[in-house]
């Protein structure tokens, strides 16, 4: 069974950079990994995806390592509007099959 | 010029009743999606829909179905409605990997 798994929570400072790490063991050769924020009552966003390497955008990097067993997810500098939670997903597409799987979901409470 | 929308955003009802969620995309895509989010925030897709070809989740009850009059729109319908399916559901869509939710639907059953 395809499993994403990541941390429950995280705590930091106005400032520092964060880095939050998803589990995904199974995945595929041609699976992506996507991360997306959600604030309550919102929809998720995305933020960003990536297959290989790094990956940088405006808001985030991603690292993912040559297994591609995991990947970091990184905000630099993160302030108080990054609160929220932060969920890894994967789509394991697998020979012929088809699972979007989420993980649970990563809390991110920034502190002044 | 919301990009996915969903109606209503709030809904509550009883138990056994029947209903449903209207969601619309105006962007384009190809792809539409139903998630479900429980109370634990634990987001599980339900199912896919592209190009008239639907693709479940076999953990979904076959109480709930999706229902695409067009390429814009895919609602869902929920018969005989149980305590447990009170959670947000979520529609998404998509043209490749990247979603776009919409702002969800809280549904409460009594």
């Amino acid at each position: 069974l395809a499993k994403t798994t990541q941390p429950i929570s995280m705590d930091s400072y106005e400032g520092q950079e964060v880095n939050i790490t998803c589990s995904h063991n199974n995945i595929a050769t041609n699976d992506y990994i996507t991360w997306y924020q959600q604030f309550p009552s919102q929809g998720p966003r995305f933020i960003i995806q990536g297959y290989k390497t790094k990956v940088t955008n405006e808001v985030a990097s991603l690292f993912i390592p040559a297994d591609r067993k995991s990947s970091t997810l990184s905000l630099p500098r993160v302030s108080l509007s990054d609160t929220a939670v932060y969920y890894c997903l994967v789509d394991y597409s697998g020979a012929g099959s088809y699972q979007l799987t989420f993980g649970k979901g990563t809390k991110l409470s920034v502190i002044p | 010029d919301t990009a996915v929308s969903q109606t209503p955003k709030y809904l509550v009802t009883q138990m056994g009743n029947d209903k449903s969620i209207k969601c619309e995309q105006n962007l384009g895509h190809d792809t539409m999606y139903w998630y479900k989010q429980d109370s634990k925030k634990f987001l599980k897709i339900m199912f896919s829909y592209n190009n008239k070809e639907l693709i479940i989740n076999e953990t979904v009850p076959n109480r709930f179905s999706p229902k695409s009059p067009d390429k814009a729109h895919l609602n869902l319908h929920i018969n005989s409605l149980e305590l447990g399916d009170s959670a947000v559901y979520f529609c998404a869509s998509s043209l490749a990997y990247e979603q776009y939710f919409g702002p969800g639907t809280r549904l409460t059953v009594t």
